[in-house]
């Protein structure tokens, strides 16, 4: 079975620094999915960023970069210039794509992110 | 575009009384999954629907049901509600496809919380 772990609940950094959350997994897959989420106090969850396990090329939006090392099955995620608004929980998650269980997301526990001003 | 719709947003209950809670997904997706989150148990997969038909289940008991209707709108229903039960629930619409690859990104709306007391 798939396990995420992330090993930080809970990070600070201060605003318009550079903050990296880390995230593990393990699988016997060759080809999945991992994403990045935000969980806000609203308690909407925002997806941020995902890579395709096949792509080598580490995936990035906008202020948001991921570290994706498939052999070490390590999935960190790079938040540069933090802003105020960036504070939330994140969670990292996986999912297969084959068979019919590929839709289902596999969670980490979470890391509480708090910006400080 | 609507985003994913959830109703009600809270719900008080007491223990043994059932509850249903409902979710639109996102215009063209007919894949909504469910997901229960607790501060002691994290996230966790409750089931998935499709063609209104239930493509995955999480490990919850009997007690917790699903269905999806022709509109793609999805129902979760929990009987003999237990201290337990507790959490915040959310759904998640994805635009699923008939390969894997396809519609890999899920949407969630903001969740019910239930509480029941």
């Amino acid at each position: 079975a798939q396990t995420v772990t992330q090993s930080q609940p809970e990070m600070s950094v201060q605003e318009a620094e550079t903050v990296t959350l880390s995230c593990t997994y393990d699988t016997s897959e060759s080809d999945y999915y991992l994403f990045w989420y935000k969980q806000p106090p609203s308690r909407q969850m925002i997806l941020v960023i995902r890579q395709e396990a096949y792509k080598q090329q580490n995936a990035t939006e906008n202020r948001f970069s991921v570290n994706f090392q498939k052999a070490a099955k390590s999935f960190s995620l790079k938040i540069s210039d933090s802003q105020l608004g960036d504070a939330a929980m994140y969670f990292c998650a996986y999912r297969r794509t084959r068979g019919d269980s590929n839709y289902q997301l596999i969670w980490g526990a979470g890391t509480k992110l708090i910006i400080k001003p | 575009k609507a985003g994913v719709t959830q109703t009600p947003r809270y719900l008080i209950k007491t223990r043994g009384q059932q509850v249903t809670l409902s979710c639109s997904p996102i215009s063209g997706h007919r894949s909504v999954s469910w997901y229960q989150q607790t501060p002691g148990q994290g996230l966790q997969f409750l089931f998935e629907y499709f063609s209104e038909t239930q493509r995955n289940k999480g490990n919850f008991p009997g007690r917790f049901s699903g269905r999806q209707f022709s509109n793609s709108r999805s129902e979760m229903n929990v009987s003999t509600l237990e201290l337990g039960d507790s959490a915040l629930y959310l759904c998640a619409s994805s635009l699923r496809g008939n390969r894997g690859r396809q519609g890999t990104e899920a949407f969630f709306g903001q969740g019910t919380r239930l509480t029941v007391v």
